[in-house]
């Protein structure tokens, strides 16, 4: 079936490195590739999106780039703070009747002050 | 408008009772979907409702589980005769229709079983 395989699970750096997070997706249909952060005990909150039709997106310190041929997409992280330390889910979405979300199992990134 | 809003916040029950949890959404999103999430996990999804069509159904929603949104707005999802694996965060999002559109996130419902 469908899969979404995420990478690290766990990543931990220091204030004001970058933090990069990669997907890898099966399913040749998806075209929609959003990143949601969740603080612990919070919803999930979407981050920066993606659309098949672009290689990369980026909105400040956040950005996304997307490899449609090799099926993997990836978050970066500039300049990280204290406040981005989270769990962080990419997910993979096709434009189909459906709109079945594959989440990955996600990214507990730390960062050190 | 506040956001897609889930009640109860939290649920204890014994195996084997029913549970009903609600789903409001963002008021002028006609896309509902219910997802599960264990701990350390990704959401899972559960199921997808356009308007008040059920257009999308999981495996993972066994007989145990419906979902329903009759008039199109709020939701309810039913579990019967729940079983222990049944404790999760049980998530609500909604979402514009018109190709993919960004999911707006519920706080959940953490279901516990004893």
């Amino acid at each position: 079936g469908e899969n979404v395989e995420q990478h690290p699970s766990t990543l931990s750096v220091q204030e004001g490195d970058s933090a990069v997070i990669k997907c890898t997706y099966s399913d040749s249909a998806s075209n929609y590739f959003p990143w949601y952060k969740q603080e612990l005990g919070k919803r999930p909150q979407l981050i920066i999106d993606i659309r098949s039709n672009v290689g990369e997106k980026k909105d400040q310190r956040i950005a996304v780039t997307l490899n449609k041929t090799a099926k993997h997409f990836s978050l970066h992280i500039t300049e990280t703070q204290p406040e981005d330390s989270a769990v962080y889910f990419c997910a993979a979405i096709p434009d189909t009747g459906g709109f079945k979300t594959i989440f990955g199992a996600g990214t507990r990134l730390f960062v050190k002050a | 408008d506040t956001g897609v809003s889930q009640d109860p916040r939290h649920k204890i029950t014994k195996r084997g009772q029913n549970v009903t949890f609600r789903c409001d959404p963002i008021s002028e999103h006609n896309r509902l979907y219910w997802y599960r999430q264990t701990l350390g996990q990704g959401p899972e999804f559960l199921t997808y409702f356009q308007n008040e069509a059920q257009l999308e159904k999981s495996r993972l929603l066994s007989d145990r589980f419906s979902a329903e949104r009759p008039k199109g707005s709020f939701s309810t999802l039913e579990i019967q005769r729940t079983e222990q694996g049944d404790s999760a965060m049980y998530l609500c999002a909604s979402s514009l229709s018109g190709g993919n559109q960004p999911q707006h996130f519920g706080d959940g419902t953490r279901l516990s079983i004893l």
